[in-house]
């Protein structure tokens, strides 16, 4: 079956515009993550999804940072007004949602670059 | 605060045996996982740890201390292909995951 995508695999912006990343899970998954990685950097956790649940938003690093997820499937991470430091590789990552020893299958990955 | 720390690189010869090592400390314990990720693509699932123990699979075992907050990863016969980051994940809690920076590993024939 199809594995985790995400679309665009590059994106490159200018300084203050938005961007609208898109992840699409395994089907069935029910648990839905974004993380970032910047260059040599370990994975920084932004929100995750589960089921119906209200999404667990702690890791955003500000305001300009909102993600959705619709109909418990795909799901849209958005960065407004970008910054330089926003630049990194942002990747989605879905699992079945179990309590304990949830596997995440991660997508490819979007690497945005912020002019 | 919550912390996991691994070596920044390591490197080891075709065929050897290599011992990653992931100390953390986190203000709860819901399991550790190991990941493998080669340049440019994204992490891939290699283990999991929620008891104290040595878990094996393959080429590769996974050992925790939870009393000691420590686990490694011991990879035997490596192959080049195995040159890769090799990242630590510990959940603190239900659905909360935290990674480490990554251990650069680099096989060297």
């Amino acid at each position: 079956g199809a594995g985790v995508s995400q679309s665009p695999s590059n994106k490159v912006t200018e300084k203050g515009k938005d961007v609208e990343l898109r992840c699409d899970p395994i089907s069935g998954h029910t648990a839905l993550y974004w993380y970032r990685q910047s260059l040599g950097q370990g994975l920084e956790f932004l929100i995750y999804f589960q089921g119906n649940s209200a999404p667990d938003k702690s890791g955003l690093p500000s305001d300009r940072f909102s993600a959705e997820r619709t109909g418990g499937s795909v799901s849209t991470l958005t960065i407004q007004r970008t910054q330089q430091e926003d630049s990194a590789v942002y990747l989605c990552a879905s699992s079945l949602g179990l309590a304990g020893g949830d596997e995440q299958f991660f997508g490819p990955g979007t690497r945005l670059t912020v002019l | 605060g919550q912390n996991i720390d691994q070596p920044t690189e390591m490197t080891a010869t075709e065929g050897a045996i290599v011992q990653i090592n992931c100390t953390y400390q986190t203000s709860g314990f819901n399991g550790l996982f190991w990941y493998q990720q080669h340049a440019g693509e994204a992490p891939t699932f290699l283990s999991y740890n929620v008891l104290d123990g040595l878990e094996e699979k393959g080429r590769f075992s996974s050992f925790l201390s939870r009393s000691k907050g420590y686990s490694y990863l011991l990879l035997k016969e490596l192959q080049m292909k195995d040159s890769a980051s090799y990242l630590c994940a510990v959940s603190p809690g239900t659905y909360k995951y935290i990674f480490g920076t990554g251990t650069r590993l680099k096989v060297l024939a």
